[in-house]
């Protein structure tokens, strides 16, 4: 158990739909990360926030949006889905202030179905 | 553009023996690497990491070395276990300007049988 949390664990949606997905960090991270794991594109970086500010940006289709809030847990919000968007979608978290940043703990992920 | 890269989809070995598990990259800038195995039905699991100041990091059954000329790592498990079959995924991060966004190979298939 990497201490991060993701959910719902599974969510199936149809076409043109909008879905959000959430993600408690580990107890004292600050950095929260997305990352979209589909078949042919293997794992792909997102976007990071740290302490609610947006970090760093990937990929990201411009129908996605994430913030990151107070109590540090992010919110990833997919919308206008199509069935390309079908993928795991997992969130980490790293250290705090003085300590590593780079070794990332992976939350179980969040599985969504566009149909 | 694929910056890391794993050839081998899979990889097979006998219980006891070394595995070892190779990636390239070709991003110059990466100063940080690092090592996943993955479960199906699981988030990526932190395995062990390599700065590019140093060449070799151990943590029990696991080293990485790291050959910063040829832009090439490798991860080694001695002695393989059943309980390592997963998948691995290597990893690469430009601290310099990504501030952590982990850039991932495709990762390899290690089946490790008893």
């Amino acid at each position: 158990d990497s201490g991060v949390t993701q959910t719902p664990k599974h969510l199936i949606t149809a076409t043109g739909q909008r879905v959000t997905l959430r993600c408690s960090p580990r107890s004292g991270d600050l950095s929260v990360y997305w990352y979209q794991q589909s078949l042919d594109q293997g794992l792909q970086f997102l976007i990071q926030y740290y302490n609610g500010e947006e970090r760093a940006k990937g990929n990201i289709l411009e129908r996605f949006s994430a913030q990151q809030f107070p109590d540090l847990h992010s919110e990833l919000n997919l919308s206008s889905l199509e069935l390309g968007d079908s993928a795991l979608y997992f969130c980490a978290s790293s250290g705090p202030p003085g300590h590593s940043y780079n070794e990332q703990f992976f939350g179980p992920g969040t599985r969504l179905t566009v149909l | 553009d694929q910056q890391v890269k794993q050839n081998s989809p899979s990889l097979s070995v006998q219980e006891g023996r070394i595995s070892i598990l190779n990636c390239d990259y070709t991003n110059s800038m990466f100063d940080y690497f690092l090592w996943y195995k993955k479960y199906p039905a699981e988030g990526p699991t932190f395995l062990i990491s390599i700065s590019s100041i140093k060449d070799k990091n151990e943590d029990g059954r696991f080293t990485v070395f790291l050959n910063k000329s040829a832009k090439h790592l490798s991860l080694h498990i001695v002695p393989s276990q059943p309980g390592d079959s997963a998948v691995y995924f290597c990893a690469a991060i430009d601290g310099g300007t990504s501030y952590g966004k982990l850039t991932f190979g495709q990762g390899t298939i290690l089946t490790v049988h008893p």
